[in-house]
């Protein structure tokens, strides 16, 4: 079944040590996004592209950076992960049509 | 700037029940898409039911429904007979054309036994 894959479902790291999270599709969708989900609260879009064109929010952290090497894969990376940062991290991807998102299951980062 | 607010943080309902949640947005745009998403606990979230602007006709998928007023920007989703395999987070969420989601605060549905 054609999805979006997230690696890994849990992810425990240490204080400022770099992070890299992975998400893969096989819907061929030209968008892809990277949601911080904090428990209980709505998903909180840091960055998105379309096709190979990055779209940073204004209120991302530096901290956070992003690459998309091809269509199928995008990859979330933490440079110095603080406390702040433990979230549940989503990537969805989209087709321009405005089908609404289809989700990965997330990675739950936890920062000792 | 475009908001989409929840005014329930919490709802609950007996199972076999009809529930709505609500959903009120702010927009400019005259031509853009709604949603709602589910969101089980530690579980995908996964699309329940969409609405086109456009479309005059409320989306039904199933036990799911929406009560769309374009006028007053109301998107409320109605859950009839009601399953314990409801309970979940539910985000109602705005679209304009190809820009990202904005989605609400969510409304913690609980659906007792």
């Amino acid at each position: 079944d054609a999805m979006v894959i997230q690696n890994p479902r849990y992810q425990v790291t240490q204080f400022g040590k770099p992070v890299t999270l992975s998400c893969s599709q096989t819907l061929n969708h030209n968008v892809m996004y990277w949601y911080q989900q904090k428990s209980s609260q709505a998903p909180k879009l840091l960055f998105h592209y379309y096709d190979k064109d990055f779209n940073n929010e204004a209120d991302t952290p530096d901290n956070f950076q992003s690459r998309r090497p091809n269509t199928s894969f995008c990859f979330l990376d933490i440079r110095s992960p603080g406390l702040g940062d433990a979230a549940m991290y989503l990537c969805a991807t989209s087709a321009y049509a405005n089908y609404g998102y289809t989700f990965g299951s997330g990675t739950r980062l936890t920062v000792v | 700037a475009q908001t989409v607010t929840q005014s329930q943080p919490e709802m609950s309902v007996q199972e076999a029940e009809t529930v709505t949640l609500s959903c009120t947005y702010d927009t400019s745009e005259s031509d853009y898409y709604l949603f709602w998403y589910k969101q089980p606990p530690s579980r995908q979230m996964i699309l329940v039911i969409r609405q086109e602007a456009y479309k005059q006709q409320n989306a039904t998928e199933n036990r799911f429904s929406v009560n769309f007023q374009k006028a007053a920007k109301s998107f409320s989703l109605k859950i009839s007979d009601s399953q314990l395999g409801d309970a979940a987070m539910y985000f109602c969420a705005y679209r304009p054309g190809n820009t990202p989601l904005v989605f609400g605060k969510g409304t913690r549905l609980s659906v007792i036994a």
